[in-house]
């Protein structure tokens, strides 16, 4: 079955750096779009990054477009999320989360992943 | 940016029907979506382009869309569906969160 393993959370200082990995099997990782969606303690989900079944086409939300940079290696079946410039309200639990179908994207997530937490703190 | 509507909280008594609603401006003309998300736990999708259910959700989770406002019906609801539920789409290459509403069963 479908699964999908973030890693990479941890303590970070403002203007520090971090890269989340999510790590996929169960499924032709290579055939689907991926997204990044993040989730601040006692809030709602916030969509953060998307990137299209090949790394060539990825998409940001306004809040972190310029700083974070999502990636993938295919040949690994790895997602990842480069962050930059963190900054005390990215704290958060970050997820990955898979498209439904392969080849197309309909920007919904039919699984996702457990999460990592990522703290910005002085 | 396109704004969803979610009230913070809604309460059913036990073995009664739920009606999270999720406003939008003109909503039915975008496919929506609902997660369930319980406490330490990640989202799962409970309705998928407005109202279709993924395998191994109960037929009693329904959903449905109109004019400005998109439904998530829950009937014959149990203490299991205590949980927060959002609504989501996707516009111009972003996608957008409801708010989120806490379903409480009493």
């Amino acid at each position: 079955q479908v699964q999908l393993v973030e890693s990479g959370g941890g303590a970070v200082q403002p203007g520090g750096s971090l890269r989340l990995s999510c790590a996929a099997s169960g499924f032709t990782f290579s055939t689907y779009g991926m997204h990044w969606v993040r989730q601040a303690p006692g809030k709602g989900l916030e969509w953060v990054a998307f990137t299209h079944y090949d790394g060539n086409n990825n998409y940001y939300s306004d809040s972190v477009k310029g700083r974070f940079s999502i990636s993938r290696d295919n040949s690994k079946n790895t997602l990842y999320l480069q962050l930059n410039s963190l900054r005390a309200e990215d704290t958060a639990v970050y997820y990955c989360a898979k498209e439904p179908y392969s080849g197309y994207y309909l920007y919904y997530f039919d699984n996702w992943g457990q999460g990592t937490l990522v703290t910005v703190s002085s | 940016s396109f704004d969803l509507t979610q009230p913070r909280s809604v309460s059913v008594a036990l073995g009664q029907t739920a009606r999270v609603p999720c406003g939008g401006t003109n909503i039915v003309i975008r496919t929506v979506h609902w997660y369930q998300q319980k406490p330490g736990q990640a989202p799962v999708l409970v309705i998928y382009r407005d109202v279709n259910r993924p395998s191994g959700i109960p037929e009693r989770f329904s959903g449905s869309n109109s004019e400005n406002t998109a439904t998530l019906t829950i009937s014959r609801a149990q203490a299991g569906d205590e949980a927060d539920y959002y609504c989501q789409v996707w516009d111009s290459d972003t996608v957008f969160f409801g708010g989120g509403t806490k379903l409480t069963v009493l």
